[in-house]
Order: C-alpha cells, then sequence, then structure tokens
C-alpha cells in the first residue's frame, strides 16, 4: 500500500522568500511518480511539478523545484521568491505502475501556505 | 488553451432530488475522474472511466452514478443526494491510466450545496 505523509501545520512565509513543503512516502513498487497540486481557495486543483522515482535530477519548474530524496522517501517542494498569489493548499500525491492495474493518486491531506505581504 | 472545464461552478440542490455534474476536456485524454473532496481533506476517487470502460471504487456509495457519452464529456448522477453528499467535485484527466508517470489534469471543480 502507498502512504503519503504531510504533517506541517499551517505554514508562513513572507512575500519574495523561499519555503519548503514536507512530504515523505511510502510505497513497495520500484516504479513510482511524485506531483505536488496546489488548490486556492477558488477551489481548482492546479499541477505543479512531477518526480520520476528513476529520474537522475530533480524536477525544476519555474519558481518550483522538488528536493527529491530518494533513500530518506522524501519529495519536498521548495517554492523560492514567495508571491501572495502563493498562499493556497498543497497537496503532494504518488502514483506507480500498480502490477497492471489502474495508476491511481494517493494524496496526502494537504499543507496551508500562506504568504505575507 | 486545452483543459478541462466543469459546469456549473457552483450548484445548490435539495435533498433527494436528483443532479446531475458535468466535466467537458479539450486534451483528448483517453481517462476521466470524478473525485469527491470535502472540507480541508484531500480528494477522494469516485470512480474512472478509461475510454468507455467504467472503474467503480469500492466504497463509492450507489447513489452516485456516472456516464461518458464520447471522448470529449463525463458526468456524475447523484441520484438522492443527502446531507452528507455537499462537497467540491473535481473532475480530472489524463493521457492514460496505468503508469507512474500519468500527470492528471484537473478541472476548477463544482461546488455542491444540499439544502
Amino acid at each position: 500500500a502507498q502512504k503519503i505523509t504531510q504533517t506541517q501545520p499551517g505554514m508562513f512565509v513572507q512575500e519574495k522568500e523561499a519555503v519548503t513543503l514536507d512530504c515523505t512516502y511510502d510505497t513497495s513498487d520500484p516504479s513510482y511518480g511524485l506531483f505536488w497540486y496546489k488548490q486556492p481557495s477558488s477551489g481548482e486543483m492546479i499541477f505543479l511539478i512531477y518526480q520520476g522515482s528513476y529520474d537522475q535530477q530533480n524536477a525544476t519548474e519555474g519558481r518550483y523545484s522538488l528536493n527529491f530524496q530518494k533513500a530518506r522517501k522524501s519529495a519536498n517542494l521548495v517554492i523560492s521568491a514567495s508571491q501572495l498569489g502563493d498562499s493556497a493548499m498543497y497537496f503532494c500525491a504518488m502514483s506507480s505502475r500498480n502490477r497492471g492495474a489502474n495508476s491511481k493518486l494517493t494524496f496526502g491531506k494537504g499543507i496551508t501556505l500562506s504568504v505575507r505581504p | 488553451d486545452a483543459m478541462v472545464i466543469q459546469n456549473p461552478r457552483y450548484q445548490v440542490t435539495q435533498f433527494g432530488k436528483p443532479v446531475t455534474l458535468s466535466c467537458s476536456q479539450t486534451l483528448n485524454h483517453n481517462v476521466m475522474y470524478w473525485y469527491q473532496q470535502k472540507s480541508s481533506q484531500a480528494p477522494k476517487l469516485l470512480f474512472h472511466y478509461y475510454d468507455k470502460d467504467f472503474n467503480n471504487e469500492a466504497d463509492t456509495p450507489d447513489n452516485f452514478q456516472s456516464r461518458r457519452p464520447n471522448t470529449s464529456f463525463c458526468f456524475l448522477d447523484i441520484r438522492s443526494p443527502g446531507l452528507g453528499d455537499a462537497a467540491m467535485y473535481l473532475c480530472a484527466t489524463s493521457r492514460d491510466r496505468i503508469g507512474e508517470y500519468n500527470i492528471q489534469y484537473f478541472g476548477a471543480g463544482t461546488r455542491l450545496s444540499v439544502l
């Protein structure tokens, strides 16, 4: 069974500073994908970044980077130069090649990020 | 831009009155998903379609049904909404259903209220 753990309480960051959102995972599958989604108060779930378990380099996408530490089973999201519009709920999720069955996303509970002006 | 569109954004229905939520996509993806998300919780998968192949999650209540008349459209039918069905309903699509590289793209959601 797969599990995603996001245990940080609500996070606060000053505008223009960097922030790290933690995510740890557990799986017995040798091949898996890790995702981060952003959900503002409007409700839309916005895909941010993806990391494959066999990718050698950490994924980056604009101001977002994924700090992937496979041995520690962690996939932390780093947001550089925070903006007020980054205030939202952030979900870490995982999918895997589930022995031929349907690939499903397993979500963490989410972390609320608030950016202060 | 290619996208996933959900209508309406807000839906109010009465207890027990059937309601239908709609989702369309211009990504030409094979898979469409429906999630239920309650306040401050992670999304919960209800079911998905791979092309015309319907896949129900084991714990999805019978009250929830879905239709996919073509590649672009998918509907969520709630036959007799209860107060506990008030939630955000999210539609998502992905190119395929198998594999760790499968990115799901979500619509803006429909927020359902049951009076």
